[in-house]
């Protein structure tokens, strides 16, 4: 079976960091591009960055450009978001989505909450 | 940055009847590659989004056939057939032919 699994969310302090993991399953990993999109409570759906299955280019929005790093892991078929930096308006639902031109595969969701 | 608007915000559908679904974006979806990366996805109450449609037309595997997409250049239309109770959620159009990737703000589809 095809799957997205996110793990790393949690209740942070303003300024502080979180590493976000991504672990994919039931298919060739190292093939696809891979996402980070996040939806805030009550909120729609904002694109966070994009990185190409070999790591050769990446792409941020620039609400997270200079803040969170995305990367991967291809001989462990991870994806990971190291978020620093931290602020009130990160707080989210932060999703792992497979493929930049159709995200076709998504994960559950892992909650960021930002809060002193 | 390709902005997407969704209409109508909220569509109130009875059981058995059709909904459309507008979004159009600021500039024209055409990749240089020839393709136009607009998407449908469905957002169920308390659920991740899930693929319904890709390249404008195009049904994900598993995808009901009462859901169908059409248009091109900036004018895009999700339809679905007959609504059924599991089709209740938020839907969404995003394009990905230009970074950044963006959504549409979504359509609320419920019953009434």
């Amino acid at each position: 079976e095809v799957q997205l699994v996110e793990s790393g969310g949690g209740l942070v302090k303003p300024g502080g960091s979180l590493r976000l993991s991504c672990a994919a399953s039931g298919f060739t990993f190292s093939s696809y591009s891979m996402n980070w999109v996040r939806q805030a409570p009550g909120k729609g759906l904002e694109w966070v960055s994009s990185i190409s299955s070999s790591s050769s280019y990446i792409y941020y929005a620039d609400s997270v450009k200079g803040r969170f790093t995305i990367s991967r892991d291809n001989a462990k078929n991870s994806l990971y978001l190291q978020m620093n930096s931290l602020r009130a308006e990160d707080t989210a639902v932060y999703y792992c989505a497979r493929d930049v031109y159709v995200m076709d595969v998504w994960g559950k969701g892992t909650t960021v909450t930002v809060s002193s | 940055d390709i902005v997407m608007t969704q209409t109508p915000l909220s569509s109130p559908v009875t059981l058995g009847q059709p909904a459309s679904i507008s979004c159009r974006s600021s500039q024209s979806l055409v990749h240089s590659d020839g393709n136009t990366y607009l998407s449908w996805l469905q957002q169920r109450p308390g659920q991740p989004p899930r693929l319904l449609i890709y390249k404008i037309s195009n049904r994900f595997s598993g995808v009901p056939d009462r859901f169908s997409g059409s248009g091109a250049g900036t004018d895009f239309t999700l339809k679905i057939s007959r609504v059924e109770a599991e089709d209740v959620g938020v839907y969404y159009c995003t394009q990905a032919t230009q970074f950044p990737l963006t959504f549409g703000g979504g359509t609320k589809v419920e019953i009434k």
